[in-house]
């Protein structure tokens, strides 16, 4: 079955200091990965997928088929960075999105 | 343009009513999805469409709930006879035909059933 696992509901990090937020998905063929963003008031929006393979706001995910795994990191956190986020998966006309992890950046 | 609109952008109910809601899609998107958001959790598939077709329908979705897309432009999201779990973000996104899977969604619809 699909499936988009986000192990951490909660992530607080201190201001400049690197963040990792896991992700981990199951799917039988070749899914197309994504890490959406959800800012304080706003509305879902990309963040970045696997395929552009682009740093977007610092931010990177690097796709391991191996370890089906979708992480997203950064090497300095900021401020503006605290966040939903949510990893998604895209296989055939359906998209899963895991449980989301609210980071806070502690300044 | 400002993106995917959604209306209303708040539904109050009582247990029993029918409700609609509106998504009305960036110009020329012709792909349009909804979903349902419930607290704590991430948006959950419900319906597909690329324009009038309904191509897609989650195997979770109840045969109370109904989705239109009658002229390939803005959708409607019909649920019957609503129960208390009903209750939600409704969720609206679309993107264009393409190579590209990026989806831009709306702002949403929240329900309260009472």
């Amino acid at each position: 079955a699909q499936r988009v696992t986000q192990p951490e509901k909660l992530l607080s990090v201190f201001k400049g200091a690197p963040v990792e937020l896991k992700c981990n998905y199951s799917y039988s063929g070749s899914p197309e990965l994504f890490w959406y963003v959800q800012y304080s008031r706003q509305r879902l929006q990309l963040l970045l997928r696997h395929i552009s393979r682009e740093s977007i706001k610092g931010f990177t995910a690097d796709l391991n088929k191996g370890e089906t795994s979708f992480h997203l990191k950064k090497p300095f956190a900021q401020e503006e960075d605290s966040a939903m986020y949510y990893c998604a998966l895209s296989g055939g006309n359906q998209f899963y999105f895991g449980t989301g992890t609210s980071l806070t950046v502690i300044p | 343009d400002t993106g995917v609109s959604q209306d209303p952008r708040h539904k109050i109910t009582k247990r029993g009513q029918n409700v609609t809601f509106r998504c009305d899609p960036i110009s020329e998107h012709n792909r349009l999805y909804w979903y349902r958001q419930t607290l704590g959790q991430g948006p959950e598939f419900l319906t597909y469409f690329q324009n009038e077709a309904q191509l897609e329908k989650s195997r979770l979705l109840s045969d109370r709930f109904s989705a239109e897309r009658p002229k390939g432009s803005f959708s409607t999201l019909e649920i019957q006879r609503t129960e208390q779990g009903d209750s939600a973000m409704y969720l609206c996104a679309s993107r264009p035909d393409g190579d590209s899977n990026i989806q831009y969604f709306g702002a949403g619809t929240r329900l309260s059933v009472l």
